[in-house]
């Protein structure tokens, strides 16, 4: 069974730091591209960042490139999500995706002073 | 960047009817390896969303038959015949076709 877990949300300070991580179980993790949507709260759906199977290629939505990074470590079947600078915008879920439809039940980023 | 818009933004049904929901594109989903990458999702409330169908017109694994995928190019309709109780949600449509991708605004599918 495909599972997707992410960690390591949480509130954060306007211009700060965090990292999410995505731990993959259930499939080959080193044959799938992955990304990283999020929902604001009461908003819809926003695509944020897309990482190829071998981490060779990354694309990013304007509002985030130059301070989101993508990566991803196929040895430990783990994705991650680079967050800098984060701003009151930036606050939503974050969800894990896979390549074929599979999401991860999200993870709550809060940006306010 | 590609819009997608979703049309009806909500839509009120009573169990058993059917529902159809639009999404227009603002260039061609078609990619060059022929493929169309358009799929549409269902959110319940509190859920993660849930893969419906993929590259148009392709149900997932486990989803009834009851929905159906139809479009080409920039047009793309996804219908619920025979709407049951857990297909109440909001839907997406979302493209991978172009960078960035996107999703459409959602429609909310609710009971009269």
């Amino acid at each position: 069974e495909v599972q997707l877990v992410e960690s390591g949300g949480g509130l954060v300070q306007p211009g700060r730091s965090m990292k999410l991580s995505c731990a993959a179980s259930g499939f080959t993790f080193s044959n799938y591209g992955m990304a990283w949507v999020r929902q604001a709260p009461t908003k819809g759906l926003e695509w944020v960042a897309t990482i190829s199977y071998d981490g060779s290629s990354t694309y990013y939505r304007d509002s985030v490139k130059g301070r989101f990074t993508i990566s991803r470590d196929n040895a430990k079947s783990t994705l991650y999500l680079q967050m800098n600078s984060l701003r009151s915008e930036d606050t939503a879920t974050y969800y894990c995706t896979r390549e074929g439809g599979y999401w991860g039940q999200g993870v709550m980023v809060t940006v306010s002073s | 960047d590609v819009v997608l818009t979703q049309t009806p933004v909500s839509l009120s049904v009573t169990l058993g009817d059917q529902a159809s929901i639009s999404c227009r594109s603002s260039q061609s989903l078609e990619y060059s390896d022929g493929y169309t990458y358009l799929e549409w999702y269902l959110q319940k409330p509190g859920q993660s969303p849930q893969l419906l169908i993929y590259e148009v017109s392709n149900r997932f694994s486990g989803v009834p038959d009851r929905f159906i995928g139809s479009g080409s190019g920039t047009d793309f309709t996804l219908k619920i015949s025979r709407v049951e109780p857990e297909d109440l949600g909001v839907y997406y449509c979302f493209q991978a076709t172009h960078d960035p991708h996107t999703f459409g605004a959602g429609t909310k599918l609710e009971l009269k």
